[in-house]
């Protein structure tokens, strides 16, 4: 069974840049027709879609936040990478990594990472 | 984009009942909805997809209906488990959205 978990700093100063790592368990990122989605949640707030990745490298980012994010993977790592420019704190949130089955559906989740964007 | 709507936000209910969660989208997405459930401190989990489709180890208990703009998850016999936060993603545009959710607690 396929496992994720995020990795990241926990505190991000503000107009910084954030990365967040996730790393695949149990599968290779490589096989079978996944993506690889990123979603993120504000304390007590829903869920908001940031953006996937396929095995190609091939993207697709949520417009609202298109300009300041950047999704890569590493597949020698079996790893997916998440990078956020210019922090506020609004995007102070839990970040989740997650498999998209063929951008239907999120199938399998990472536990969660918390982002707090402070001074 | 596809805006998705729920309601109620809450409700409350005790165990045995039959819930209802309702979820709307801004416009006709066939029958590309999924829903998940989210527990406090943990991240959410799918229960059905496409609409209708359990998810594998998901108690049948949980039960998804609807097409175009409608949408319902049933649970036909609440249990203490149960407890939750509902939400509903659309995957009808590759651009997901998810709906606001649905808290589910104890009468």
């Amino acid at each position: 069974q396929v496992h994720l978990q995020e990795s990241g700093p926990g505190l991000v100063k503000p107009s910084q840049t954030l990365s967040l790592t996730c790393t695949v368990s149990g599968g290779s990122i490589r096989s079978g027709n996944y993506y690889w989605s990123w979603i993120r949640q504000p304390a007590g707030k829903g869920l908001e879609w940031i953006g996937r990745i396929f095995l190609t490298g091939s993207t697709l980012y949520n417009p609202s936040l298109k300009s300041r994010v950047n999704i890569s993977l590493d597949t020698s790592k079996n790893q997916i990478y998440l990078k956020m420019t210019s922090l506020t704190a609004a995007d102070t949130a839990v970040y989740y990594c997650a498999r998209d089955r063929e951008q239907v559906f999120l199938d399998s989740w990472g536990q969660g990472a918390l982002v707090t964007v402070s001074s | 984009d596809i805006q998705m709507t729920q309601s109620p936000s809450s409700l409350s209910a005790s165990v045995g009942d039959r819930v209802t969660i309702t979820c709307r989208a801004s416009q006709n997405i066939n029958g590309f909805v999924n829903w998940y459930q989210q527990k406090p401190g943990k991240a959410p989990e799918l229960l059905i997809y496409s609409a209708s489709a359990l998810q594998s180890g998901v108690p049948s208990r949980f039960r998804g209906i609807g097409s175009g703009t409608e949408f319902t998850l049933t649970i036909t016999s609440l249990q203490p488990e149960d407890f939750a936060t509902y939400y509903c993603q659309q995957s009808f545009s590759t651009l997901f959205t998810f709906g606001p959710g649905t808290k589910v607690d104890m009468k």
